[in-house]
């Protein structure tokens, strides 16, 4: 069964960048695809991007200039750093698999932008 | 980027009331569309996968049909349990899309 869990800070103060790391179980990150989608009230469900083939990314071009996301195989594990952060981007973060999501995500974390 | 749509935006109903749900994509999206259901506090839990295929473990009340731009997600029996709010999501071409969701609740 595979199991995913965000990890890392809940405030972030403005301008900062934000790290996020998901810690993956029951498989590989060195197959299938990785994905961070992020929730707010005010912009719904949002596509951030996805790590595959061990390094391959595709961002949201909305968010292309801010992001990166990173993958660690010897930890079984992937990030998420998003610089610049503002109030807008105050959101529920979740890690997820597959090419087209799905079935595999992550319980989610909160990260909340304030001084 | 592909744009989806719901309707309604929110809907009440009666315990045992058939429930239907509609999603449209602004262009073809083939059969590549999930259906989630999310509960507050929750993450997604996927419903159905490539517009037609019940989830593994999903309750045989759900069910969806449709491609290239519309699909609907039918709840054959409304339960209690079901009190959510349901999305779409188009996976044809990144970035990967969302539709705003249906929020059902009871009557």
């Amino acid at each position: 069964q595979v199991q995913l869990q965000e990890s890392g800070p809940g405030l972030v103060k403005p301008s900062e960048t934000l790290s996020l790391t998901c810690s993956v179980s029951g498989g590989s990150v060195s197959t299938n695809y990785w994905n961070w989608i992020r929730q707010s009230p005010n912009k719904g469900l949002e596509w951030i991007g996805f790590i595959y083939d061990t390094g391959s990314t595709v961002y949201n071009p909305s968010l292309k200039s801010r992001v990166t996301i990173s993958v660690d195989m010897s930890k079984n594990q992937f990030s998420l750093r998003l610089n610049s952060m503002t109030a807008a981007d105050t959101a529920v973060y979740y890690c997820a698999r597959g090419q087209q999501l799905g079935r595999y995500w992550g319980q989610g974390i909160l990260v909340t932008v304030s001084s | 980027d592909i744009q989806m749509t719901q309707s309604p935006s929110s809907l009440s109903a009666s315990v045992g009331d058939r429930v239907t749900i509609t999603c449209r994509a602004s262009h073809s999206i083939a059969s590549y569309l999930n259906w989630y259901q999310q509960k507050p506090g929750k993450a997604p839990k996927v419903l159905i996968f490539a517009a037609t295929n019940l989830q593994s473990g999903v309750p045989s009340r759900f069910s969806g049909s449709g491609s290239g731009t519309d699909f609907t997600l039918t709840i054959s029996s409304l339960q209690p349990e079901d009190l959510a709010t349901y999305y779409c999501q188009q996976g044809y071409s990144t970035p990967l899309t969302f539709g705003p969701g249906t929020k059902v609740d009871l009557k």
